[in-house]
């Protein structure tokens, strides 16, 4: 079945980096984008930003642009998420979930999350 | 950016109740909007893509409406393991976004 596997659950420094993976089984991994949310501790979701496996093109929100560099590695079928120079407003849980299209007559395609990975908690403490 | 603002922030109801979360978008959106399912733990799930199409798998008394800048999701007869935090996203440009969410809770 189609499944999102991410990575284990990291401890960082403020300043260093933290890498997510997210490996994918049970689709064809060029043909869904891969977007990455994130969820501080009893907060709400936050939308990182979106990568193209097929292209590796990205979108980035702004709040995180020069920090957060979204890549893949299709041989293997996983995507990674890198946030640099880390904070302690940067500890969440960061989730990684499939885009599908959907399609309607006389209307562009709509996309939502349908699959999502069980989540990474990163903390960033000194 | 879009914001998305739903109502209630919170919400108390019983089992058998309807229960309607309302989710406001700052410019027109189309339909470009879906709902996720939240419980303590767990990643969230999809339930409603395109303002109001039922995702697979998910119980019919889940719906969606709307279209432009207001939509809602009604659940017609709440279940007790409907209880959890629900949210808005707009896919209609990026960045996406997401509603503040919405808690369901047991009165």
């Amino acid at each position: 079945q189609v499944q999102l596997v991410q990575s284990g659950a990291e401890v960082k420094k403020p300043g260093a980096s933290v890498k997510v993976s997210c490996k994918t089984s049970g689709y064809t991994f060029t043909g869904y984008y891969m977007h990455w949310v994130r969820q501080a501790p009893g907060q709400g979701l936050e939308w990182m930003g979106r990568i193209n496996p097929n292209s590796g093109g990205t979108n980035y929100v702004q709040k995180f642009q020069g920090r957060v560099t979204m890549t893949r590695d299709t041989s293997i079928s996983t995507a990674y998420m890198e946030l640099s120079r880390l904070r302690s407003d940067d500890t969440a849980v960061y989730y990684c979930a499939r885009a599908t299209y959907y399609y309607f007559s006389g209307s562009m395609p709509y996309d939502a999350l349908d699959i999502w990975g069980q989540g990474t908690m990163v903390t960033v403490s000194s | 950016d879009i914001q998305m603002t739903q109502s209630p922030s919170s919400l108390s109801a019983s089992v058998g109740d309807r229960v309607t979360i309302t989710c406001r978008a700052s410019q027109s959106i189309s339909s470009y909007v879906n709902w996720y399912q939240q419980k303590p733990g767990k990643a969230p799930k999809l339930l409603i893509y395109a303002a109001l199409s039922l995702q697979s798998g998910v119980p019919s008394r889940f719906s969606g409406s709307g279209s432009g800048t207001d939509f809602t999701l009604t659940i017609s007869s709440l279940q007790p393991e409907d209880f959890a935090t629900y949210y808005c996203q707009q896919s209609y440009s990026t960045p996406q976004t997401f509603g503040q969410g919405t808690k369901l809770e047991i009165k």
